[in-house]
């Protein structure tokens, strides 16, 4: 049974500092890596998407990589901005199945 | 643009009534999910779809009951509503495929209170 892991579950940073949030799950044999962004009282919106044949996906000051021998992932955030401030989920897909972590919540500090 | 629109946003209904949540996708996808999202839980799924006529049981599936006659809806009814299920429900869909081969794409979610 798949499990997804992100640590830590929350984060208080200063603005323009470079972060990263971690997300480890349990069993490699996953199509693809989600990473989500959710804002208070909204849906997930989808921020990159790693396929398992990729190591990373980059999308402006977002990247994120995709280790599955050691079952881990990573979304590095650059000159972090208060704009960023939200809880990042990532989701392990399977074929029948996607897990989803708890997630980080992020705040930027201006 | 295209989008995943549910309705209501905000629900309170008393134990023991019937309560229909709707979703509605101009996607076009085939794939169409229900998760309820708790404090502490990750999303977990309730039913999904994989087409016109198709439905499966998810891993919370007890209480509740979906049906696609058309692509772009897929409304997820709770059958005699309890306090259990208190929470946020989200419709996602995706393109065609295994559950996990594309992204998801995501509603803004319903608050469901049960009194």
């Amino acid at each position: 049974k798949q499990e997804v892991t992100q640590i830590p579950a929350a984060l208080s940073v200063p603005e323009g500092e470079n972060l990263v949030l971690n997300c480890s799950f349990t069993d490699s044999a996953i199509y693809n890596l989600q990473w989500f962004r959710q804002d208070p009282g909204k849906g997930l919106t989808s921020l990159l998407l790693i396929q398992s044949s990729q190591r990373e996906q980059t999308s402006g000051r977002l990247n994120a990589s995709l280790d599955k021998s050691s079952g881990r992932s990573t979304l590095y955030i650059a000159a972090s901005q208060p704009g960023d401030s939200a809880t990042y989920l990532c989701a392990g897909g399977g074929y029948q199945k996607v897990t989803f972590g708890i997630g980080t919540k992020l705040q930027v500090i201006p | 643009d295209a989008e995943i629109t549910q309705s209501p946003r905000h629900k309170i209904t008393e134990t023991g009534r019937q309560v229909t949540l709707a979703c509605h996708q101009t996607w076009n996808h085939n794939n169409m999910f229900w998760y309820r999202q708790d404090l502490g839980h990750g999303l977990r799924l309730i039913h999904y779809s994989y087409g016109v006529q198709d439905t499966n049981k998810g891993e919370v599936s007890d209480g509740y009951s979906v049906s696609r006659s058309n692509t772009e809806d897929l409304p997820l009814t709770l059958e005699s509503a309890a306090s259990s299920q208190t929470s946020v429900y989200f419709c996602a869909s995706s393109e065609s495929g295994g559950m996990g081969n594309s992204p998801l794409h995501f509603g803004n979610g319903t608050r469901l209170t049960v009194t």
